[in-house]
């Protein structure tokens, strides 16, 4: 089984409509969960972190955490197209390190 | 204010040249993280450093060696570049596992 392993992409949604983004992981030791958004030709950048169980809002994001069943989430509410880009999740690995995931592409069209 | 900054930003180079790719940073982080990004593969970890004159391999290193001889700098060295290492490079630094990992603008590599 792969580390982590991401919706298979890309997702389109209309604007103004809910996306949802999904993450399972392998490692049982994971502590620390993010969500970073990358532009094409960017580099990664923060979105959400979340460490323990349940929902996180920020703004239009949700991330949600359930350990039990290796799954984080993002929810992004009335998407905009600058949404539009590929969603990386990650967790602190066991051996300490991050480990990201494969992504998922989301556009948004107007 | 605080950034990391890699240099160049695009290097094409020829198969069995020894490349440097510099990663300098300045939020003296003691952890320090090379990725490389390929279509399909996400980013993957080549090397890490959690301080001076520390290193570690990850999952993609053969290759490719880092060393850490100050906070600021983890240059990425391809011993000897092929074709299979023509790739997209970013480096990483961050504060502890619960904070942000700060990214670099990143390199594109061409190896001919």
């Amino acid at each position: 089984q792969k580390e982590v392993e991401q919706n298979s992409g890309p997702l389109s949604v209309p604007e103004g409509a809910i996306a949802s983004l999904n993450c399972t992981y392998s490692d049982r030791v994971s502590q620390s969960f993010f969500w970073y958004r990358q532009y094409s030709g960017k580099s990664p950048e923060l979105i959400m972190s979340i460490y323990s169980n349940g929902d996180k809002e920020d703004g239009r994001f949700t991330a949600q955490l359930n350990k039990a069943s290796q799954y984080v989430s993002l929810l992004i509410r009335d998407s905009q197209p600058s949404d539009s880009a590929t969603y990386l999740c990650a967790f602190t690995g066991g051996g300490q390190n991050f480990v990201f995931g494969p992504g998922t592409r989301l556009s948004v069209l107007p | 204010d605080a950034e990391i900054t890699q240099s160049p930003r695009h290097k094409i180079t020829e198969t069995g040249r020894q490349v440097t790719l510099a990663c300098h940073q300045t939020w003296n982080h003691n952890n320090m993280f090379w990725y490389r990004q390929d279509l399909g593969h996400g980013l993957r970890l080549i090397h890490y450093s959690y301080g001076v004159h520390d290193t570690n391999k990850g999952e993609v290193s053969d290759g490719y060696s880092v060393s850490r001889s100050n906070t600021e700098d983890l240059p990425l060295t391809l011993e000897s570049a092929a074709s299979s290492q023509t790739s997209v490079y970013f480096c990483a630094s961050f504060e502890n596992f619960r904070t942000e990992a700060f990214f670099g603008q990143g390199t594109r590599l061409t190896v001919v």
